[in-house]
């Protein structure tokens, strides 16, 4: 069974701080995709890694995959309160056509 | 920019009765997705559908779940004789290609009593 772990579990920071998230497993997968949650609705893609040692900005946020393909990170530049959600990273084992998502890392970015 | 949409937003059932969800996937894509969601967990992998046909189940994927595409653009997960445990969020989704993104509606929260 592949697993993807997260941490931080949560994170409360104040706007202006970087903060960076992690996703690892044990498990190799063809790509990698990072995406943001809202309570009561489906997760919003945010982008998705390909190729081992990507790196990927978008606008303040970088994601990187790691040279093996079993860990992501997302880092977020001068965080703003408009940052707050439930960040989920999703691994493709590529033979299969199923996601299997990580645990959720819970951002609060306050004032 | 297209999306994938779910109805309805929010199903209340009664335990052993069958429910329907439906969802229209964006049009020119190829795979169908669903997943689910326990208040709290992680979103669980259900099953994926191509060319009219199952391509993948997860185990929780049993004989109470089927899936159809009765048309060119619903894509529906049927649950016979719900059960309490069945209590979930449920998101459909769909991608271009296998391997490609995959995008998802906002759910249905599925509440059984």
């Amino acid at each position: 069974t592949q697993l993807l772990e997260q941490s931080p579990q949560f994170l409360s920071i104040q706007e202006g701080e970087n903060l960076t998230v992690y996703c690892n497993s044990s498990s190799v997968f063809s790509s990698l995709q990072w995406y943001r949650q809202e309570p009561g609705e489906g997760p919003v893609l945010l982008v998705t890694v390909v190729t081992g040692g990507e790196v990927k900005k978008l606008k303040r946020l970088t994601f990187q995959f790691g040279d093996a393909r079993k860990d992501s990170s997302l880092h977020i530049t001068a965080a703003q309160p408009g940052d707050t959600g439930l960040y989920l990273c999703a691994g493709d084992a590529g033979t299969a056509s199923k996601l299997t998502f990580g645990t959720g890392t819970r951002l609060q970015v306050t004032l | 920019e297209p999306e994938v949409t779910q109805t309805p937003s929010h199903q209340v059932t009664q335990m052993g009765q069958e429910v329907i969800l439906r969802c229209v996937p964006i049009s020119n894509h190829l795979y169908f997705y669903w997943y689910r969601q326990i208040l709290g967990q992680k979103v669980e992998f259900l099953v994926s559908f191509y060319n009219n046909e199952i391509s993948e189940k997860s185990e929780i994927f049993d004989d109470q779940f089927s899936v159809e595409r009765p048309d060119g653009s619903n894509f529906t997960l049927k649950i016979r004789s719900t059960k309490l445990e069945d209590s979930a969020m449920y998101f459909c989704a769909s991608s271009q290609g296998l391997g490609q993104p995959q995008h998802f509606g906002d759910g249905t929260r599925l509440s059984i009593l």
